[in-house]
This record gives structure tokens, C-alpha cells and sequence, in this order.
């Protein structure tokens, strides 16, 4: 099992629209998780940290389901600027990203 | 203020000569990483520096690949003999371990190209 898995996509989703990505993890022991954003030849940028009781920030919200080791990000009413590379990234030491998921807002 | 910043931001080579990359973090980060990322794909982790303690190397793919860091500045990454498969955005991220937020700070990366 990978460290880090999430489904690349892409997701088209229309403008508008909500829209949630998953990602599992493998290492029971982490203690933190993110969730990144990567324009096109841009450098990996925070988007959110997730905490173990889940957190909000404006549209975005992320949660962390520890049973099934997954976290999740749901954006809500997405924006053509929301298009992007949404990276999961596990680890506290050794940290570890996901390929990322490709998530195409449409005009 | 000062983010990461990497040299050179891009770097044409032949295939077989020596590279070094350059990476200066954030000024009291302890923790540095190195990640490749070839294109259109993500983040491969290649090794994780923190304070005085050994590297992390689990991710260098090859022995032609070295790195080093002088206390908690500056790192350089070393690539011998260079493959065509090496070419990638090679990037540098560091972060503190205490005392603030946890989350890793990107530099721009060195694009490598090997011919």
C-alpha cells in the first residue's frame, strides 16, 4: 500500500458546484496532515491544515476520519480559481505527498 | 519576508556531467526536504534533514544522488554522472519543528533538464 494515495482525477466540475476529494494513509502514527494546492509550474502552496476535529475556511473544509485513515477537503461553491492540484500530505518527520488529485472548474 | 529560495532556477546539463542545486531555507527552520517532481507527476520525497540528527535518505533513488547540510542553513543536493531520467523540478522545503506552524514553505525549485 502506498504511503500517501489519492485519486488523480481529473475532476470537471462546473462552476459553482461542490466538490470532495479523498485520501488514505497508511502510517496509523501520523500526527499531521495537510492539504497543499499546486498551480501549474508553480511550487506547492498551503491550503489547510487538518486537525483532528476537522476545521473550516470559508469554502473549504477538511476532515480527518483516523478509523479508516483518510482525510478528506470539500469545496464548496468553486470558483474557476479553484483549478488546481490538490496534494495530501502525511507525515510528521519523513513527510510524504500524494500524487495529487486535478480538479478543472468549468466555465 | 525571506521565503526558500533555490539556484539556479533552471539548469541545462549533458548527460553524464555533475550537478548541484542549491537550496536556502527559511531562516530558524530546522527541518529541510528535498522532493523531485517530474512532469505531470507528483512529489517523489528524496531526504529530510532536521537539526544535528543523520538524514533521512530513504528516498534517493541512486547512489549518483548526495546531499548535505551545513547546521540549519543552507543545503545543496549533488547529482553525478546525470541521466535523461533525472530530468525534473528539483524542489526545497523547510519548516520548523516547534514553537509555530508545522507546515512545510516551498522555494520556486531548479528545473533540471539533462540532454
Amino acid at each position: 500500500r502506498k504511503e500517501v494515495e489519492q485519486d488523480p482525477g481529473p475532476f470537471n466540475v462546473p462552476e459553482g458546484a461542490t466538490v470532495a476529494f479523498n485520501c488514505t494513509y497508511s502510517n496509523s502514527a501520523s500526527q499531521s496532515f495537510f492539504w497543499y494546492r499546486q498551480d501549474c509550474r508553480k511550487e506547492p502552496k498551503l491550503l489547510m491544515s487538518v486537525y483532528s476535529s476537522g476545521n473550516e475556511d470559508g469554502r473549504f473544509t477538511a476532515q480527518l476520519n483516523r478509523a479508516s485513515q483518510y482525510i478528506s477537503l470539500l469545496i464548496r461553491d468553486s470558483k474557476l480559481s479553484d483549478s488546481a492540484t490538490y496534494l495530501c500530505v502525511s507525515g510528521d518527520d519523513k513527510i510524504i505527498f500524494g500524487k495529487g488529485t486535478r480538479l478543472h472548474i468549468l466555465p | 519576508g525571506a521565503g526558500v529560495s533555490q539556484s539556479p532556477s533552471n539548469k541545462v546539463t549533458e548527460k553524464g556531467k555533475d550537478v548541484e542545486l542549491r537550496c536556502d531555507p527559511i531562516s530558524g527552520h530546522t527541518a529541510l526536504y528535498w522532493y523531485r517532481q517530474r512532469l505531470g507527476q507528483g512529489l517523489e520525497f528524496l531526504i529530510y534533514f532536521q537539526g544535528n540528527s543523520a538524514p533521512d535518505k530513504s528516498g534517493l533513488p541512486s547512489d549518483r544522488f548526495s546531499a548535505e547540510r551545513t547546521g540549519e542553513s543552507v543545503s545543496t543536493l549533488t547529482i553525478q554522472r546525470t541521466q535523461q531520467e533525472d530530468s525534473a523540478v528539483y524542489l526545497c522545503a523547510s519548516r520548523q519543528t516547534s514553537g509555530g506552524p508545522l507546515e512545510q514553505f516551498f522555494g520556486p525549485g531548479t528545473r533540471l533538464t539533462v540532454l
